[in-house]
């Protein structure tokens, strides 16, 4: 079993519509989750954290955080052709020094105009 | 602010030979680590500094090594290169685990490949 799965995609939305992404983790001592934002050729980019049970939302994301089903998701809504990219899900343990994030595959997101 | 910055952004080595990788992390960031990202993969953890001292280490081989400088400043080295470390080897840093956030931004990236 993978560390953090994510959905394989690709996941094709309609311009305007709701994009969910998803992701799940195995490791119970996970305590901090992110997902990032990588176009083709470039970096990763972050663009939503999140440490508690619940929503968080940042203008069109919001992010969801379920760590009793060890499950978080990012909502992208009124999806707009530049949010075609792969979406990275992270996820770190707390405790010691580390800042170790541990990385899902990435779900390869495209916006259709 | 500039961000995380890397050098060089692209490298073109033969197999068994070494490469130094180079990290600036933002301004106020002490904490440097690094990542190996093989395409088509999420980038896998190498190695973490703080302080200029090892604070983590992933599942690579000897290798690997890196180190943390004065100024914050990270190189990482890689001996005896393979063709399979054909990868874009990134660079976060972030902020003091004191400072109360663990977000880690990434710089461009350098592209290494292995002929």
């Amino acid at each position: 079993q993978k560390e953090v799965e994510q959905n394989s995609g690709p996941l094709s939305v309609p311009e305007g519509a709701i994009a969910s992404l998803n992701c799940t983790y195995s490791d119970r001592g996970s305590q901090s989750f992110f997902w990032y934002r990588q176009y083709s050729g470039k970096s990763p980019e972050l663009i939503m954290s999140i440490y508690s049970n619940g929503d968080k939302e940042d203008g069109r994301f919001t992010a969801q955080l379920n760590k009793a089903s060890q499950y978080v998701s990012l909502l992208i809504r009124d999806s707009q052709p530049s949010d075609s990219a792969t979406y990275l899900c992270a996820v770190n343990r707390l405790g010691g020094s580390a800042r170790q994030l541990t990385f899902g595959s990435g779900t390869q997101l495209t916006v259709l105009p | 602010d500039a961000g995380v910055t890397q050098s060089p952004t692209h490298l073109i080595k033969t197999r068994g030979q070494h490469v130094t990788l180079r990290c600036s992390p933002i301004s106020g960031h002490k904490s440097v680590s690094w990542y190996q990202q093989v395409l088509g993969q999420g980038p896998q953890f190498i190695f973490q500094y703080y302080e200029k001292e090892e604070r983590g280490r992933g599942n690579f081989p000897d290798r690997f090594s890196a180190r943390q400088f004065p100024n914050y400043s990270s190189e990482l080295n890689v001996n005896a290169l393979l063709l399979g470390d054909s990868a874009l080897y990134l660079c976060a840093s972030s902020l003091p685990r004191d400072r109360g956030t663990y977000e880690q931004y990434f710089g461009p990236g350098t592209r290494l490949t292995v002929t």
